[in-house]
Order: C-alpha cells, then sequence, then structure tokens
C-alpha cells in the first residue's frame, strides 16, 4: 500500500536558518502530494502541493518539488522564522486505493531567536 | 463560512461507555475522512467516505463505526471506549482529494479513563 516516510524530529534551527525537511513517498502510480503545518493546539492547514512530476509547490516561503525520479517531495525554506515553530505532515492521495489521505510521522521544527 | 465543524473539543469518557464524535462540512465536500492523531504516529486513517451512503474502512477501523447519511455530515461512533482510543480525532473533508487537498476541522481530544 501507499506509504510516507518523513525525517525524525525535532528540528532545532535559528532564526534565518535554511530549512529542509525529507520525505519520501511509495505509491503506485502518480500520487498528489502535499504538506500540511499543525500549530500548536491546532487543526491541520494545507501549506502546499503538487499534483504532477516536476510540479513545484509554494506558500508564505516554503517550497516543495515532486521528483517522481526519487519518488520524493522535501520541504524546504531560505530563511525560517520563530513563527514557522509547529509540526509539518507530509501526505500523499494516491490515484489507486484507498479515496483519503496518508500521512507520515511528522517532523517537528523549533526555531530560536 | 464555517467549514468543517468538529463536536465535542473535548470528552473524557469511562471505559464501556460509547459516544459519537460529529463531524459536519459546509462546502459540499464527496470526500470525508476520520483521522486519530497520536505521538510520534502521525495520522491514521480511521474510516473514509466518497459521498452519501459510501463508506470504507481506513487503516484502524476496529472499535468504531461510521455513516453517511447526508453529504454534510460524518459521524464517528465509538462503540465501547477502551483507554487506547485515547487520542485527538480529526475530520477532513474534500472536493476531489487529489487536487485542492483537504479540510481539516479543529479537532476533539477524547480521554478514555
Amino acid at each position: 500500500g501507499d506509504s510516507v516516510t518523513q525525517m525524525e524530529g525535532p528540528v532545532t534551527l535559528s532564526e534565518e536558518a535554511f530549512l529542509t525537511i525529507n520525505c519520501t513517498y511509495t505509491a503506485t502510480g502518480y500520487p498528489s502530494l502535499f504538506w500540511y503545518v499543525q500549530y500548536p493546539g491546532e487543526g491541520l492547514q494545507l501549506l502546499l502541493k503538487a499534483t504532477k512530476a516536476d510540479d513545484k509547490g509554494s506558500n508564505k516561503g516554503f517550497e516543495a518539488t515532486y521528483r517522481k525520479e526519487t519518488t520524493s517531495f522535501h520541504l524546504e525554506k531560505g530563511s525560517v522564522q520563530v513563527s514557522d515553530s509547529a509540526v509539518y505532515f507530509c501526505a500523499l492521495f494516491g490515484d489507486t486505493g484507498r479515496r483519503a489521505l496518508t500521512f507520515g510521522s511528522g517532523t517537528r521544527l523549533q526555531v530560536q531567536p | 463560512n464555517a467549514g468543517v465543524t468538529q463536536t465535542p473539543k473535548f470528552q473524557v469518557l469511562k471505559t464501556g461507555q460509547s459516544m459519537t464524535l460529529q463531524c459536519a462540512q459546509d462546502m459540499n465536500h464527496e470526500y470525508m475522512s476520520w483521522y486519530r492523531q497520536d505521538p510520534g504516529m502521525g495520522l491514521r486513517l480511521i474510516h473514509y467516505s466518497v459521498g452519501a451512503g459510501i463508506t470504507d474502512q481506513g487503516e484502524v477501523p476496529n472499535g468504531y463505526n461510521v455513516s453517511r447519511s447526508t453529504t454534510e455530515d460524518f459521524p464517528l461512533r465509538l462503540l465501547s471506549a477502551a483507554p487506547s482510543q485515547t487520542s485527538v480525532y480529526f475530520c477532513a473533508s474534500s472536493s476531489s482529494g487529489s487536487a485542492y487537498g483537504y479540510t481539516f476541522g479543529s479537532g476533539t481530544r477524547l480521554t478514555v479513563v
């Protein structure tokens, strides 16, 4: 079945540092890929998405590129802020099988001033 | 525009009790899902639906029932609560799953004692 693997956290960075959170997936066909963010005590918010190979999703300075050849969708940001501290989830929606999102385990990001 | 509304926000149950977690969306979305979130395990799919009258099991369906009599509502029933069901529960909805991602509710924190 479909699966998503994320790098273990927590990731601790200083403000203005470069961020990468790795995400790889296993799925048949051509899934759609997503990054969600969860701030403390809240639900999940869609951060960005990509629906086909080589698409780049971007939002609020975050970017991720759908790499079919490496089955990856790594999240990047050039300069993080304290307000980016949250848990980040990589997810996929497959084009076969279950009609629902499959999530990675999440990566907690802590940004220090 | 309310989005996805979950009630209650908090609930404490005794072992063996039953209850229903409510989920309602006002976006006319066909796809709806229930997840549970446990520390270090990401979000795991309990049940999902692709339209009124159609439901299917996810990864962890045991101990839970769902029904989808209308497009708007997708309640989750705990038949006989167990401490292992202590978790945060999220409901989500989507128009298509792949193109737009899912909108999440704010969650229900359930404790079973």
